[in-house]
């Protein structure tokens, strides 16, 4: 399967804890993009990477979460001093390039919940 | 900032009945349009897309959407539909301009009984 895969698929962690969520695009894809969804709710936008470079960033990714993308292949989504609210399942997104009109292939997401 | 509205946030048929989905967008300017399908314990998958041309366009399992400009409408349809559409669809727009994230719709739960 040459597909988006993400790591783990599942995540259950103690509030106030650190967690740590990777995701692999398809390979030779420059754009990757981590969206947050919540129960009832499409998918949100977090922030997206072309090649290394972390080009933009939701309102929504406070302080306490930061992404890279080192060597600009897979990315890596940290939260920190979890939160009861950061419960959601994040999914990882990559298009070939960025242009607006390539759709974007999805992962299976990772979904964690804060105890 | 743009924003999509899906009608329905759950819909019930039954197999060989018709579907239209409603999805609205606010953006005053030249936008894609996107439907994502996410079939029970899999990814979002496309199923189809607007860019330009045609209104009316055609994507994978005999689903159709056309692109209303007026009324800034992106409603999907399918004239019969199988116990295999059951899943959730959600409409998803950007700007049409060079590199631009997308924005989603809170999704649309399909439940086709047999």
């Amino acid at each position: 399967d040459t597909g988006v895969s993400q790591n783990p698929r599942h995540k259950i962690t103690k509030r106030g804890q650190n967690v740590t969520f990777r995701c692999d695009p398809i390979s030779e894809h420059n754009r990757l993009y981590w969206y947050r969804q919540t129960l009832g709710q499409g998918p949100e936008f977090l922030t997206y990477f072309q090649n290394e470079a972390q080009l933009e960033k939701s309102r929504l990714l406070s302080d306490r979460f930061s992404a890279e993308r080192p060597k600009g292949s897979f990315s890596t989504l940290e939260i920190q001093r979890t939160e009861q609210g950061d419960s959601a399942m994040y999914l990882c997104a990559s298009s070939p390039t960025g242009l607006s009109n390539q759709p974007q292939h999805f992962g299976d997401g990772t979904r964690l919940s804060i105890l | 900032a743009q924003s999509v509205s899906q009608h329905n946030h759950h819909v019930i048929l039954s197999e060989a009945a018709s579907l239209e989905l409603g999805c609205n967008y606010s953006y005053g300017g030249t936008v894609n349009l996107f439907w994502y399908v996410q079939y029970p314990g899999q990814h979002l998958q496309l199923l189809l897309k607007y860019f330009s041309g045609d209104p009316l366009v055609k994507g994978i399992k005999g689903f159709e959407a056309e692109f209303i400009k007026s009324k800034f409408s992106f409603n999907l349809r399918k004239p019969s539909v199988q116990w295999s559409d059951t899943a959730e669809y959600f409409c998803a727009v950007n700007m049409n301009s060079g590199y631009s994230t997308l924005t989603f719709g809170k999704g649309t739960m399909l439940l086709v009984s047999p």
